[in-house]
């Protein structure tokens, strides 16, 4: 079952502009995760933020987490074409340290 | 160390074929998770190992799904017989364990079943 549930699922903007990704999930989490996939390429771990913690940035990365409305969202600031690629967010489902994903925020930045 | 490596990255097959698909977890990890990824449905989770043996096999959608992993750093994922609707990416991924759970993925196996 679905987990994490993202939002939007396709973003599309220019260069320079930020993104922002939000993910919603049902149940009591240890942590939530952040990763990216490419085309065609394997889930890349960009964060991880636990259940302790509000905020947490990573370079161009800003993650943050609200418990209380189970919800997360992930800011790439000053997005470059590069950051094309779909995003996904992972909780331990249930806190049991397996990562359960949504199904992905399609993010195209355009040049 | 190389990261997650699975093969084949590419399998074709027909349909009734026995299919076999590959991943070696990174050295150390005690982890290792085989999810299916299709435009439907999604990043599903297959199976989930936890020191070589199987924790939770919930994922696995039927009996012609099977998987193993007889040691620290080989597991394989056989579908037996092969379905068109089989068709999906496959991807094995490792974590290191404890408190560090961060996914480690492989390139997966694209598997097409005509």
């Amino acid at each position: 079952s679905q987990q994490g549930e993202e939002d939007p699922q396709a973003l599309s903007i220019q260069e320079g502009e930020n993104a922002t990704m939000n993910c919603s999930y049902k149940t009591s989490i240890n942590n939530l995760q952040w990763y990216r996939q490419n085309s065609g390429r394997g889930l890349v771990h960009l964060i991880l933020i636990r259940s302790n913690e509000r905020e947490k940035h990573s370079g161009r990365l800003r993650v943050t987490l609200d418990t209380s409305k189970k919800s997360s969202s992930l800011l790439i600031t000053a997005s470059r074409a590069a950051d094309t690629a779909s995003y996904f967010c992972a909780t331990d489902l249930g806190g049991s340290y397996i990562p359960t994903f949504g199904r992905g925020t399609s993010l195209i930045v355009h040049p | 160390d190389a990261g997650v490596i699975q093969s084949p990255r590419h399998e074709v097959t027909e349909m009734g074929q026995e299919v076999t698909l590959r991943c070696k977890p990174i050295s150390g990890h005690n982890s290792l998770f085989w999810y299916r990824q299709t435009m439907m449905r999604g990043l599903e989770l297959l199976i989930y190992f936890n020191n070589n043996v199987p924790i939770d096999d919930s994922g696995m959608p039927e009996d012609r799904f099977s998987a193993k992993m007889p040691n620290a750093s080989f597991s394989t994922l056989k579908i037996q017989p092969s379905e068109p609707r089989d068709s999906a990416v496959y991807f094995c991924a490792s974590t290191p364990g404890g408190l560090r759970t961060e996914a480690f993925f492989g390139q997966g196996t694209r598997l097409t079943v005509v």
